[in-house]
Parts: C-alpha cells; structure tokens; sequence
C-alpha cells in the first residue's frame, strides 16, 4: 500500500470553478500534514499547512480527517494562476520530520484551471 | 541571494562523465537534502545531513556521492551515471528542531540528462 496516496488528475476545471483534492495516507501514527504546490518545471513550494481544525488561507482550505487518514485542499473561485501539481506531505514527526527522513511526499495531482 | 541556490539549472553528460551538482542555502538552516524527481514518481529523499553529520542515505546507488562541508554548502557528485538516472534533482533545506521544522525550503533544481 502506498504510503501516501493522491489521485493524479488532471482536473481540468473552468475559471471561477471550485476544485477539492484528496489525499489519503497510511501510516495513522503521522502527525503533521502540507499542501505544496508546484509549478511546471519548477521547484515545490510549501502552500500551506494542515491543522487539525481545519484552516483556510483565502480561497484555499485544507482539512484534516485523522479517523479516515485524509487530508484535503479545497480551491474556490479557482484562477488561471492555480494551474500546477499540488502535492501531499506527510510526515511522522512535529519537529523532527525532514532530517529523519519521515517527510512522505504524494505523486501529486495536476490542475489545469482553463479560461 | 537569498532562498536555496541550485547550479548548474541544466546538465548533460555521457555515462563515463564525472560532475558535481551544488547547493547553497542563505537561511540559517541546520538541515539540508538532496531529493530525486523523475516524471509520474514521488520525490525521493537521496540523502539527508544534519548539521553536516549525514543522517540519511536512502538506499542511493554509490554513483551518487553527497559532500556537506558545512551547513550552508550541500554537493551531489556525480560518476558513471546511467540514463535512468536522468531526471531532476531537487536540494532543500530545513530547521530541524523548531516550530515548522518539517517545512522544506527547495532549490529550483538541476536538471540532468544522462546520454
């Protein structure tokens, strides 16, 4: 089983659409979770963070569902400019996850928001 | 400059070439990575240093050799590489140990080609 799993699109959405992606993860003792987005030919940069209760950062919100294992983005009135592959994070640690090797990326799923 | 500096952007070489990727961090972070991405597979963690001490070699075949002469300065050197090896490859950096130590700061990248 995959450790963390992302349904790899493309979701190819009208501007002004809303668009959620989901991502689902397999190991239940992970305890922080990102959205990063990257861009065609470009390097990953972190989007946001997931919390548990839920957050939102304008038109993005993120959700955490521990009891199922997924997290999800969620874009309102998507734009031209969202178009890239956006990208699960996991990871088993709070403050020790990337020098311990414990970040576990998804493959990504890939938007296409056209005019 | 500021951010995680990566050269060279793009590279080229036979299978007998020697080469060397380089890395350079301006953010005062104590960990820095080398991650591996080829079309339609997850990013792979290659190696990890923590304060220059190398706390992860995630399986990398011996053709791929990392050097950290400080926690600023991060090498891939590169020998008698083959062509399954072409993709790109991604430097990042944290800090471990602090609130969002699990964030990942990457590098625009060095795409290699391996003819």
């Amino acid at each position: 089983r995959k450790e963390v799993e992302q349904d790899p699109g493309p979701f190819n959405v009208p501007e002004g659409a809303t668009v959620a992606f989901n991502c689902t993860y397999s190991n239940s003792a992970s305890q922080s979770f990102f959205w990063y987005r990257q861009d065609c030919r470009k390097e990953p940069k972190l989007l946001m963070s997931v919390y548990s209760s839920g957050n939102e950062d304008g038109r993005f919100t993120a959700q955490l569902n521990r009891a199922s294992q997924y997290i999800s983005l969620l874009i309102r009135d998507s734009k031209l400019s969202d178009s890239a592959t956006y990208l699960c994070v996991v990871t088993l640690s709070m403050n020790y996850g990337g020098s311990q090797g414990n970040l576990i990326f998804g493959k990504g799923t890939k938007l296409s928001v056209k005019p | 400059e500021t951010g995680v500096t990566q050269t060279p952007r793009h590279l080229v070489m036979g299978m007998t070439n020697k080469k060397s990727l380089k890395c350079e961090q301006h953010l005062g972070h104590n960990a820095m990575y080398w991650y591996k991405q080829s079309a339609k597979k997850p990013l792979e963690l290659m190696f990890v240093y923590n304060f220059k001490e190398q706390t992860e070699n995630n399986s990398v075949p011996s053709r791929f050799s990392p050097e950290c002469p400080n926690s600023s300065h991060l090498f891939l050197h590169l020998h008698t590489l083959q062509p399954e090896d072409s993709a790109l490859y991604l430097c990042a950096s944290s800090q471990e140990g602090a609130a969002g130590a699990n964030v990942l700061t990457f590098g625009a990248g060095s795409r290699l080609t391996v003819l």
